[in-house]
């Protein structure tokens, strides 16, 4: 098993609807979990950390967590073009000698079309 | 203010030669991290620095890998030998310490011929 797994894509969605992106991990005391957007040919973009149960909400983004399942998503609202990108989940583990050590997905390509 | 800083962004080298490649973090940033990012594929996680603790090599390939960081700020990510499998993206990261958001840099495009 993948210490974290998202969900296969491609994701595609038309603009104005909701994009929902998934991710589950394996280390169960994992702590900080975060979102990068990556747009093709440049580097991760953080635009979402999440760190307790529940949701958290960022202008169209909302990051939900529950620890319990060991389940993470990412929902984008009336997506636009400009979202189509590769979105990666990653997760900072409990501690030890993995502490800083950010376990990647293999990420999600989501287009959004006009 | 600025953000992570690389270079080169891109190098083009022949098997078996030496590169180094440069890393700028944020100011005030303790932790440091180096990736890999092969076509289409995700993060490899190679070395993380930590303040002036010893640091993390697990994710480095080989030997041939190398890193330092020199007074707590600048990384340089050494490869000697390089072989073709080597080429990839070169990706640096930067928090305020161990445990919070990275923020990358634009990374280096590495070439082996």
């Amino acid at each position: 098993q993948k210490e974290v797994e998202q969900n296969s894509g491609p994701l595609s969605v038309p603009e104005g609807a909701i994009a929902s992106l998934n991710c589950t991990y394996s280390d169960r005391g994992s702590q900080s979990f975060f979102w990068y957007r990556q747009y093709s040919g440049k580097s991760p973009e953080l635009i979402m950390s999440i760190y307790s149960n529940g949701d958290k909400e960022d202008g169209r983004f909302t990051a939900q967590l529950n620890k319990a399942s060991q389940y993470v998503s990412l929902l984008i609202r009336d997506s636009q073009p400009s979202d189509s990108a590769t979105y990666l989940c990653a997760v900072h583990p409990a501690g030890g000698t993995s502490y800083g050590k950010l376990t990647f997905g293999q990420g999600t390509i989501l287009t959004v079309h006009p | 203010g600025a953000g992570v800083s690389q270079s080169p962004s891109n190098k083009v080298t022949e098997k078996g030669k030496d590169v180094e490649l440069r890393c700028d973090p944020i100011s005030g940033h303790t932790a440091l991290y180096w990736y890999r990012q092969s076509l289409g594929q995700g993060l490899e996680f190679l070395i993380y620095f930590q303040g002036n603790s010893a640091p993390d090599k697990s994710g480095l390939p080989s030997d041939r890998f190398s890193a330092e960081r020199t007074g707590g700020s600048v990384s340089t990510l050494t490869i000697q030998r390089t072989q073709q499998e080597d080429s990839a993206v070169y990706l640096c990261a930067s928090s305020l310490e161990g445990s919070q958001p990275q923020h990358f840099g634009d990374g280096t495009r590495l070439s082996i011929l």
